[in-house]
């Protein structure tokens, strides 16, 4: 059974100050890892896909990277508009999306 | 393009009563997957529907079960309900043909259900 562990539950940040979320899989073959960023009250929203380890893909202040046992999602210099409840997931043999419990970030200014 | 579309946004409902949530796709997405979000088991997959056939089902009961149309809309319904089944309802679209890399899921707003 695929299983998909956040770290930390939750962040506190001051603003401009960075720092990396933690996703670590158990999956029997990789075929991709999906970071979503989730607003209060809202579905969560796209942010990356990675499919193989090493690969590397970037938008404006996060980076997220992938290895053969977890990705990071590294965040440059934050802003209090990065705070979200940041998601990560992986597809199953069936397309179904196994999602980890979310690391809660708050950025204050 | 416009995004996932899902009505209503809330719902409140009582205890043994039936409901039925609706979602449309992306223009051009041929696949909808259903989950339900609760805070304390978070995002769990339901179903998924593509050309108008259920593809693959999660571990929910029976009183759960869904649709989709010719034109890839879909509805969930879930009968008697319980007051556990109080949750976020969230539907995703994807284009859906993908059979080895998978396709990105993009999710609507999601139904606010509450069971009273």
């Amino acid at each position: 059974e695929d299983q998909v562990t956040q770290s930390p539950e939750a962040l506190r940040l001051q603003e401009g100050e960075s720092s990396s979320l933690n996703c670590s899989y158990t999956v029997s073959g990789l075929r991709g890892l999906f970071w979503y960023r989730q607003d209060p009250g809202k579905g969560p929203e796209f942010l990356f896909t990675l499919y193989s380890a090493g690969e590397e893909k970037e938008k404006e202040r996060l980076k997220a990277t992938l290895t053969k046992k977890e990705s990071f999602l590294h965040i440059t210099a934050p802003k209090p508009e990065d705070s979200a409840t940041y998601l990560c997931a992986v597809p199953g043999s069936a397309r179904q999306l196994t999602f980890g419990s979310g690391t809660q970030l708050t950025v204050l200014p | 393009k416009a995004g996932v579309t899902q009505t209503p946004r809330y719902l409140i409902k009582t205890r043994g009563q039936q409901v039925t949530l609706s979602c449309s796709p992306i223009s051009g997405h041929r696949s909808v997957s259903w989950y339900q979000q609760t805070p304390g088991q978070g995002l769990q997959f339901l179903f998924e529907y593509f050309s108008e056939t259920q593809r693959n089902k999660g571990n929910f009961p029976g009183r759960f079960s869904g649709r989709q149309f010719s034109n890839s809309r879909s509805e969930m319904n879930v009968s008697t309900l319980e007051l556990g089944d109080s949750a976020l309802y969230l539907c995703a679209s994807s284009l859906g043909g993908g059979l080895r890399a998978p396709d990105t899921q993009y999710f609507g707003p999601g139904t606010r259900l509450t069971v009273l």
